[in-house]
Parts: structure tokens; C-alpha cells; sequence
């Protein structure tokens, strides 16, 4: 089993729908999630950070951790084809840091 | 302008040959991080460091070396480069362990 796996994806989702990207983890004590989006051919950028159980929002996007299930999710609400990109969920610990292999999402316009 | 430097961005060498990646930061950040990213098996960590003069290995340390003579840079060091390292490579900072990355442009390799 994997540390941290993703939805394999690819996800297609037309423009001004909900996307939905799931992330589980293995480590029960990880203590902190993040969300990049990386576009092709470019590096990883922070999109979502969260450190407690519930739901974190900010603008069109909504982070969701629940420790007790080991799950973490991205919403994007409002989708457009400028979010079409991959997304990778990071879990760090103690300075390792573990990525998913990422879900590939397209939005169609 | 705040930002993580890589050098050179795209290289391409010979088995053997000695090279090394540069990185750079310059957010005054604690810890610094190298990845190498592979079609279908994603971002893995190769070496961090917490400190200067602290360095750890990551998941695939193998035929890697790495220094942190200072708080800003975090060079890479491929001794005797294989075809297997042909990768893309990306350094990252971060102002503590366990926080959020911020990534250099990356650094694509080719070793023939």
C-alpha cells in the first residue's frame, strides 16, 4: 500500500461543476495536508493547506481532513478549464514529505 | 522577488560524468528539499535538510549527494550519473519542516 494515494483519475468535469479529489494516507500521525496544482511542464504550486479535522475554504476551493479516516479531499467549485491541471497531495512528517502520484483534471468548457 | 533558483535548467550529460544542480533561495527558509519527478511514479523526495549542516535522505537517496554549507543554497551532486537518473528534478523551500513548499522551476535532466 502506498503512503499517499490519489483518485487515479484522469477526472474530466465540465466548466462551472463541482471536482472532487481524494486523498488517503497511511501515517497516523501526520499532522499536516496540502494541495498543489502543478500544470504540464511547470513546478508545483500551493494551492490548500490544513492542519485540523472539518472543512477549510478559500474562495472556490474547499480542503477536507478527516483524521479518523485518514482522508483528505479538494473541492473546486465553480470549475474552469484555467483549473485543468494536476493535483497532487503532499503529507508531511518529522521533514519527509510524501506525495500521491496526482489526479489529472480537465475542465471543459 | 521572492523564489527558489535552479541551475542549469536543462542539461544534458554521459554516464559517468560528475555534475551538479544548483539551488537556491531566497526566503531566509529553515528547510530545503530535492524531488525527481517520473512519469507514473510521481514526486518522491531524494535528500532534505532541516538546518545547515543537516541533511537527511528521502526515499530514493541512492547515487545522490547533498551539502547545506549555507542557509540559501542546497546543491545536488549526481557523482557518477546513470541513464536511470535521466529525471525531472525540482528543489523546494520552506520556512520550517512540515510546512507548505515552494518549488523551483525544476531542472531537466538527461543522461545518456
Amino acid at each position: 500500500q502506498k503512503e499517499v494515494e490519489q483518485n487515479s483519475g484522469p477526472l474530466s468535469v465540465p466548466e462551472g461543476a463541482i471536482a472532487s479529489l481524494n486523498c488517503t494516507y497511511s501515517d497516523r500521525g501526520s499532522q499536516s495536508f496540502f494541495w498543489y496544482r502543478q500544470y504540464s511542464g511547470k513546478s508545483p504550486e500551493l494551492i490548500m493547506f490544513i492542519y485540523s479535522n472539518g472543512d477549510k475554504e478559500d474562495g472556490r476551493f474547499t480542503a477536507q481532513l478527516n483524521k479518523a479516516s485518514q482522508y483528505v479531499s479538494l473541492l473546486i467549485r465553480d470549475s474552469q478549464p484555467s483549473d485543468s491541471a494536476t493535483y497532487l497531495c503532499a503529507v508531511p512528517n518529522a521533514g519527509k514529505s510524501t506525495f500521491g502520484d496526482g489526479t489529472t483534471l480537465t475542465v471543459k468548457p | 522577488e521572492a523564489q527558489v533558483t535552479q541551475n542549469p535548467r536543462y542539461l544534458i550529460t554521459v554516464t559517468g560524468k560528475k555534475l551538479t544542480v544548483t539551488c537556491s533561495q531566497n526566503m531566509n527558509h529553515e528547510y530545503m528539499s530535492w524531488y525527481r519527478q517520473d512519469p507514473g511514479l510521481g514526486l518522491r523526495q531524494i535528500y532534505y535538510s532541516m538546518n545547515v549542516e543537516v541533511t537527511d535522505k528521502g526515499d530514493v537517496p541512492e547515487g545522490y549527494k547533498v551539502s547545506r554549507k549555507e542557509k540559501r543554497n542546497f546543491p545536488l551532486i549526481l557523482e557518477s550519473p546513470s541513464p536511470n537518473q535521466t529525471s525531472l528534478y525540482f528543489c523546494a523551500s520552506s520556512p520550517g519542516r512540515d510546512y507548505e513548499q515552494y518549488f523551483g522551476p525544476g531542472t531537466r535532466l538527461t543522461v545518456t
